[in-house]
C-alpha cells in the first residue's frame, strides 16, 4: 500500500463546531485530493492540490477549505460543520496524469468517517 | 460543467456471464480514464485505465473501450466470478493540467452463483 494515512479515522461532532481532517503521505507525490463518499453519489471531489500552497476547488467545495504547507500534509477543514457534511472522507495521492514517470493512479487512504449531530 | 455519468447504478449477473458498465464525460479535453473497484468497507483501488491515444485495453478478464468522439467509455468484465462483486467507479481527468479526477456515481455489481 502507498504510504498514506488519514486522521482521525472516526469523529463525531456537533453542528457548528470546526473540524480538521489530516492526510499524510510518505511518497513525495505532487498531487493530493479530498473526496467525500455518500450513498448514490459516488466519490465527489472537494478540493485538490497540485503542489505546496497550490490548491483548487472540486465539485463540492462549499463549506470546506484546505491547506498544504508542505508536500506530505493536506488538511481539510470544515469551519462550521453541518449535518449535510456527515460523510466518509477519502484522501488520495497521485504522481500525476501528465508525467511520463507516473501512471496517474490515485492511491486512497483508508477513509475518515465523520458524523455531525 | 465537469461531470461523469455512469450507468447502471446496480447490475446483477449470473456467475460466468459478462458485465458491462458505461460512462460518459463532459470535457472533450479529458485524456485519462481510470476504473476503480471498491469492496465493502475498503478503499477504492485502480483496476484498469486507458489514455486517449488508444481505443481499447485489456487485462485478463477486464477490458476498457474508449470512444473519444462520443465521449463514452466502458468497462467489460468477462467470465464473472463471485470476487467481482463490488462497487465500480469510472473517472475522467479534467482541467487544464488533467490533474482533476472526477468520478462517476458508481455501479454496484452483484454476481449470482
Amino acid at each position: 500500500d502507498a504510504g498514506i494515512t488519514q486522521s482521525p479515522r472516526h469523529k463525531v461532532t456537533e453542528t457548528g463546531t470546526p473540524v480538521t481532517l489530516r492526510c499524510h503521505q510518505t511518497e513525495n507525490h505532487r498531487y493530493m485530493y479530498w473526496y467525500r463518499q455518500d450513498p448514490g453519489h459516488g466519490l465527489r471531489l472537494i478540493h485538490y492540490s497540485y503542489g505546496v500552497k497550490d490548491t483548487d476547488k472540486g465539485e463540492v467545495s462549499d463549506g470546506y477549505s484546505v491547506s498544504r504547507s508542505k508536500t506530505e500534509d493536506f488538511l481539510l477543514t470544515l469551519e462550521s460543520a453541518t449535518s449535510s457534511q456527515t460523510s466518509v472522507y477519502f484522501c488520495a495521492i497521485s504522481g500525476g496524469v501528465v508525467s511520463t514517470r507516473n501512471t496517474g493512479e490515485l492511491f486512497f487512504g483508508e477513509g475518515s468517517r465523520l458524523t455531525v449531530l | 460543467g465537469e461531470n461523469v455519468e455512469q450507468h447502471p447504478s446496480t447490475l446483477s449477473v449470473q456467475e460466468g456471464d459478462s458485465a458491462v458498465i458505461k460512462c460518459t464525460y463532459s470535457d472533450s479535453a479529458s485524456n485519462y480514464f481510470p476504473w476503480y473497484k471498491q469492496e465493502l468497507g475498503k478503499r477504492p483501488q485502480l483496476i484498469i485505465d486507458i489514455r486517449s491515444n488508444v481505443g481499447e485495453k485489456k487485462d485478463q478478464r477486464i477490458a476498457v473501450t474508449l470512444n473519444k468522439t462520443a465521449k463514452h467509455f466502458s468497462l467489460h468484465i468477462t467470465e464473472t466470478q463471485p470476487e467481482d462483486s463490488a462497487v465500480y467507479f469510472c473517472a475522467a481527468s479534467m482541467g487544464s493540467s488533467a490533474s482533476k479526477i472526477i468520478f462517476g456515481s458508481g455501479t454496484r455489481l452483484s454476481i449470482r452463483p
